[in-house]
């Protein structure tokens, strides 16, 4: 079975730094594309990143870009995100999701961990 | 950015209704789109991928159709445990985007 469990999350202040970490298990990871998406409290969803299965390149939305950084150690079964210079708008539930091959040519984000809160604020 | 126009906002719904709901890209995304369903405390989870087909496990009450700028999920027979949010995603190219999302009500 698929798991993903997200850990990492609390509350800092505005202008400090967070590490997240995805902990994956029950498929191979490091043969996986990764992402990053956060839900602002009571609001939509937000992709900010993703990642190759080789961590040789990475996308990040613009929102964080320059602010946080994807990683991961395929040794460690682990996908990270740090996220520096934190802003109030910040706040949000933070999901990894694997982006899993359903066809020969399509891929979707096929399983999602419950999510870590990040809360910035003063 | 690619906008994901999602409609309507909220549904009020009973068991037993057909249910339709709609995205609306803008621009075209081929049938680059998913689309997700999440339950209260829960995360969100994959129903439909590449417009039409069902994941695995999915009841064919769910589908999805449309390709190019409009996609349309409908659940042809409303049943209580399908109250929930549902997002729209478009993956054809960075950044995706995601609907604003429909709650089904009762």
């Amino acid at each position: 079975e698929v798991q993903l469990v997200e850990s990492g999350g609390g509350l800092v202040q505005p202008g400090s730094s967070l590490k997240l970490s995805c902990v994956a298990s029950g498929f191979t990871f490091s043969s996986s594309n990764m992402h990053w998406i956060r839900q602002v409290p009571k609001k939509g969803l937000e992709w900010i990143a993703f990642i190759y299965y080789d961590g040789a390149h990475n996308y990040q939305a613009d929102s964080v870009k320059g602010r946080f950084t994807i990683s991961r150690d395929n040794s460690k079964n682990t996908l990270n995100l740090e996220m520096n210079s934190l802003r109030s708008e910040d706040t949000a539930m933070y999901y990894c999701a694997k982006y899993g091959r359903v066809t020969s040519l399509y891929y979707t984000m096929d399983a999602w961990g419950q999510g870590t809160s990040v809360t910035v604020s003063s | 950015d690619i906008v994901m126009t999602q409609s309507p906002t909220s549904m009020s719904t009973s068991v037993g209704d057909r249910v339709t709901m709609n995205c609306k890209a803008s621009q075209n995304v081929g049938s680059n789109v998913d689309w997700y369903q999440e339950k209260t405390g829960q995360s969100p989870k994959l129903l439909i991928y590449k417009a039409s087909n069902r994941y695995t496990g999915v009841p064919d009450r769910f589908t999805g159709s449309g390709s190019g700028t409009d996609f349309t999920f409908t659940i042809s027979n409303m049943q209580a445990e399908d109250l929930a949010m549902y997002y729209c995603m478009q993956s054809n190219s960075y950044p995706f985007t995601f609907g604003s999302g429909t709650r089904l009500e009762i």
